[in-house]
């Protein structure tokens, strides 16, 4: 299994719908897991981090399969404004906070 | 907004010319870190930094070395810049969350084509 692996889309959605990405991981160990979001030629911006089962902020859910080592993001409702590549990002181990970061799913939310 | 900045924002340079961009940080993170994100590879780590002169190499550091003489300033140096290092490199610091994990915060990026 790769260390950190992404669908990399695109996914196309009409605003309005709900639409979910996955992410497998590699190190059983890791205890904390984060969604980024990059916009295009912006760097990539936290939105939401994930320390137990899942966490949910708004339209954004996400949630944590220990026993698969999956993460999953789910966005409900999408808007244009959501459109961006959705990074999956896992800490490599070890003391010196060194993330892995996946490379990315496109969505594209179509009017 | 974490406070990090980048210099330049972009850069044309040609083969074999050294070149050196710059992150600057407000906040007295201890932890920086230097990455290049290419389309088809994602994010991947140069090197990193955890304090003033410590420095470690990451995965695809050959052809880059990195200083750290002040809290605020971590340095990339591309010694004989070749057409392969032509990328988006951003610099990032490490913010402690109070969670069980720390996550990082980027700075905007710096664009440099090598010709």
């Amino acid at each position: 299994r790769k260390e950190v692996e992404q669908d990399p889309g695109p996914f196309n959605v009409p605003e309005g719908a709900t639409v979910a990405f996955n992410c497998t991981y590699s190190n059983s160990a890791s205890q904390s897991f984060f969604w980024y979001r990059q916009d295009c030629r912006k760097e990539p911006k936290l939105l939401m981090s994930v320390y137990s089962s899942g966490n949910e902020d708004g339209r954004f859910t996400a949630q944590l399969n220990r026993a698969s080592q999956y993460i999953s993001l789910l966005i409900r409702d999408s808007k244009l404004s959501d459109s961006a590549t959705y990074l999956c990002v896992v800490p490599r181990g070890g003391s010196q906070g060194n993330l892995i970061f996946g490379k990315g799913t496109k969505l594209s939310v179509k009017p | 907004d974490a406070g990090i900045t980048q210099s330049p924002r972009h850069k044309v340079t040609e083969t074999g010319t050294p070149v050196t961009l710059r992150c600057h940080q407000t906040e007295n993170h201890r932890y920086m870190y230097w990455y290049r994100q290419d389309p088809g590879h994602g994010l991947r780590l140069i090197h990193y930094s955890y304090g003033v002169k410590d420095t470690d190499k990451g995965e695809v550091s050959d052809g880059y070395s990195v200083s750290r003489s002040k809290t605020e300033d971590f340095l990339l140096t591309l010694e004989s810049a070749t057409s392969s290092q032509t990328s988006v490199y951003f610099c990032a610091i490490r913010a402690t969350s109070g969670g069980p994990g720390d996550t990082q915060y980027f700075g905007p990026g710096t664009r440099l084509t090598v010709l």
